[in-house]
Order: C-alpha cells, then sequence, then structure tokens
C-alpha cells in the first residue's frame, strides 16, 4: 500500500517551461514533506522540504505548495534547464516514526533544449 | 569527511547466498537507514538505527538485518538472498528530521 502517489508517471517540458508534479498523501500524521531528486547512478538529493504549517515555500527556481485539507503538496519547478533532467520523488513523514521517508513513485523529468 | 559512502558500488551474488552492504556516515549525524529501491521505482524503507540500536523497521522480512557502529558507520545484512532482492540498496544519515544524506548505493543483482 503507498502512502504517498505521485503524478505524473513522467513528464517533458521545453527548456524555460514550468514542470509541475504532484503528490497526496492519507496518513494525516504526515508532518515533513521533503522533494528529493535524483540523477542515474546516484542516491537522492534533497531539493526543498516544507512543514504543513505554511502553504508555499519557495527556493530559487523551486517552490512547494501545499494544501492541508485536500491533503496533496505539488512541486514547480519555473524556469526548467537541461540540467533539471532528472527523477524527482515526493516523500513524508511522521513525528513519530521520523527517518521512515515514504517515497512516492518518482516523475522522470525531461527538459529539451 | 563529509557525506554518505557506501561499498561496495556494485555487486553481483547468486540466489541463497548472503551478502553484507555497508556504509559511512556523514560526519556527526548519529541516525542511519536503509532503503530498497527497485528499478522505476521509490526507495522503500527497510530499518533506521539510532545509537547502535533499531528502531524503526519497515516491511521487510528478517533475513534482512543490520548493525550500527560506535563510528556510526553501519551494515545491512541479507541472508538467502532472492531474485527479488535486485535492487538499488540506499544508506541515509540524519541528525534530525531535518536533513537525510543519502549515499550513492550499492546495486545488488542476484542471478
Amino acid at each position: 500500500q503507498q502512502q504517498v502517489k505521485q503524478s505524473p508517471q513522467s513528464l517533458i517540458v521545453q527548456k524555460g517551461g514550468i514542470s509541475i508534479i504532484n503528490c497526496a498523501y492519507e496518513n494525516t500524521a504526515f508532518d515533513y514533506f521533503p522533494w528529493y531528486q535524483q540523477f542515474p547512478g546516484k542516491g537522492p538529493a534533497l531539493l526543498i522540504a516544507i512543514r504543513p504549517d505554511v502553504s508555499e515555500k519557495k527556493e530559487g527556481r523551486f517552490t512547494i505548495s501545499f494544501n492541508k485539507s485536500a491533503k496533496q503538496f505539488s512541486l514547480h519547478i519555473m524556469d526548467s534547464q537541461p540540467g533539471d533532467s532528472a527523477t524527482y520523488f515526493c516523500a513524508a513523514t511522521a513525528a513519530d516514526s521520523w527517518g521512515k521517508l515514504q517515497f512516492g513513485a518518482g516523475t522522470q523529468v525531461v527538459v529539451t533544449p | 569527511e563529509t557525506g554518505v559512502t557506501q561499498s561496495p558500488t556494485h555487486l553481483i551474488k547468486t540466489r541463497g547466498q548472503q551478502v553484507t552492504l555497508r556504509c559511512s556516515s556523514q560526519s556527526g549525524h548519529n541516525t542511519v537507514s536503509w532503503y530498497q529501491q527497485a528499478l522505476g521505482q521509490g526507495p522503500q524503507f527497510i530499518f533506521q538505527y539510532y545509537r547502535e540500536e533499531e528502531n524503526g523497521r519497515g516491511n521487510f522480512p528478517p533475513r534482512f538485518s543490520g548493525l550500527q557502529f560506535p563510528n556510526y558507520s553501519s551494515e545491512l545484512n541479507v541472508n538467502a538472498l532472492e531474485l527479488d532482492d535486485s535492487a538499488l540498496y540506499l544508506c541515509a544519515s540524519s541528525l534530525d528530521r531535518n536533513g537525510y544524506t543519502f549515499g550513492s548505493g550499492t546495486r545488488l543483482t542476484v542471478v
């Protein structure tokens, strides 16, 4: 049973465009929602994270939008660059089980020149 | 030394064999978690160690076991390997909930 559902499975966007990845969760105990970026042959690297007490967090070209009532959160990559081509994972964890990240299935993003 | 290092990077084992994977945590991190990532999927939590004690486990059988050492390095042991154990095994270390640093993983192939 996947506790975090991620969509789409893959995404192709032109350079300069916006990439949007969505995630949904059921467990209301989740209180920390990170996004990870993974390149082939590498481990996931933390990109940006949010807690449910805020609705949006922005770091450079990356923005997380969080909707607590809908139990959904999304990653927006603005001005997408070819170097952003990677697999992106959303994740969630709860205070009583920190260290146990529940990952989504991943979204492969390809940014075309 | 910074970062999380894992060894070996690649490994091929025969079904039924045993394997030990190693992880060196980021300096100062007292918690280590292990994940299994099958091809095309998200990482799945195996277990976590905090100060040398297992303090959380995912839905994996007992043939998956681990150790954490006083210097915070750790091992993942898998007995009686099955074909479905073929995956990328990731180690992640952290000091608190705000940052999990992942290693590059060990690619295990069971034939």
